[in-house]
């Protein structure tokens, strides 16, 4: 079935060292986004991927960044994991006609990151 | 920028109806969407609207009122599981063209037999 692939589901990592958590998707959607959700709280948007083009939202730290070899695998890096970033990333992917119309966004799993 | 609120919580009994309110403020609105998640799970669609009005589908039907800046979702015949939190997102045209969706806090809804 057409899908959005994240890996791992959990991922454990240090304090200061770098973590990649990757994305995939079967749906071929020109758009693909990487959220952060902190518990009760909304998802909120890190960046996303127009195409190739990346586009980074104002308030997200400079700790996190983004990588898209191509349509199908996206990737969010965090340089330097704090305390403060454990929480479940969610990718979603969305086929952008330009038009406006209902492009849905489709969310993976989520991957939920635990800092020690 | 864009303001979503959203009741926090609600409770409702198994096989009642209930509404769930979401008032927003954007300038670019470009549609609204509401998506279901379950603790510890992604958030999964459920209803879009753009234009003024009732969407249904099943159990489940969305409002819009653009000039009022109001939407809701409204659930029929409640299920135990449809325990869970209800996010609403609005979708905004900012300048430049590019296309924004930002999501609400949720209302984290309790079914009770």
């Amino acid at each position: 079935d057409a899908m959005v692939i994240q890996n791992p589901r959990y991922q454990v990592t240090q304090f200061g060292k770098p973590v990649t958590l990757s994305c995939s998707q079967t749906l071929n959607h020109n758009v693909m986004y990487w959220y952060q959700q902190k518990s009760s709280q909304a998802p909120k948007l890190l960046f996303h991927y127009y195409d190739k083009d990346f586009n980074n939202e104002a308030d997200t730290p400079d700790n996190f960044q983004s990588r898209r070899p191509n349509t199908s695998f996206c990737f969010l890096d965090i340089r330097s994991p704090g305390l403060g970033d454990a929480a479940m990333y969610l990718c979603a992917t969305s086929r952008d006609r330009g038009s406006g119309g209902s492009e849905t966004q489709y969310f993976g799993p989520g991957t939920r990151l635990l800092v020690l | 920028g864009q303001n979503i609120d959203q009741p926090t919580e609600m409770t409702a009994t198994e096989g009642a109806i209930v509404q769930i309110n979401c008032t927003y403020q954007t300038s670019g609105f470009n549609g609204l969407f509401w998506y279901q998640q379950h603790a510890g799970e992604a958030p999964t669609f459920l209803s879009y609207n753009v234009l003024d009005g009732l969407e249904e589908k099943g159990r489940f039907s969305s409002f819009l009122s653009r000039s009022k800046g109001y939407s809701y979702l409204l659930l029929k015949e409640l299920q135990m599981k449809d325990s869970a939190s209800y996010l609403c997102a609005v979708r905004d045209i900012l300048p430049g063209g590019y296309q924004k969706v930002t999501f609400g806090t949720g209302t984290k809804l309790q079914v009770i037999p």
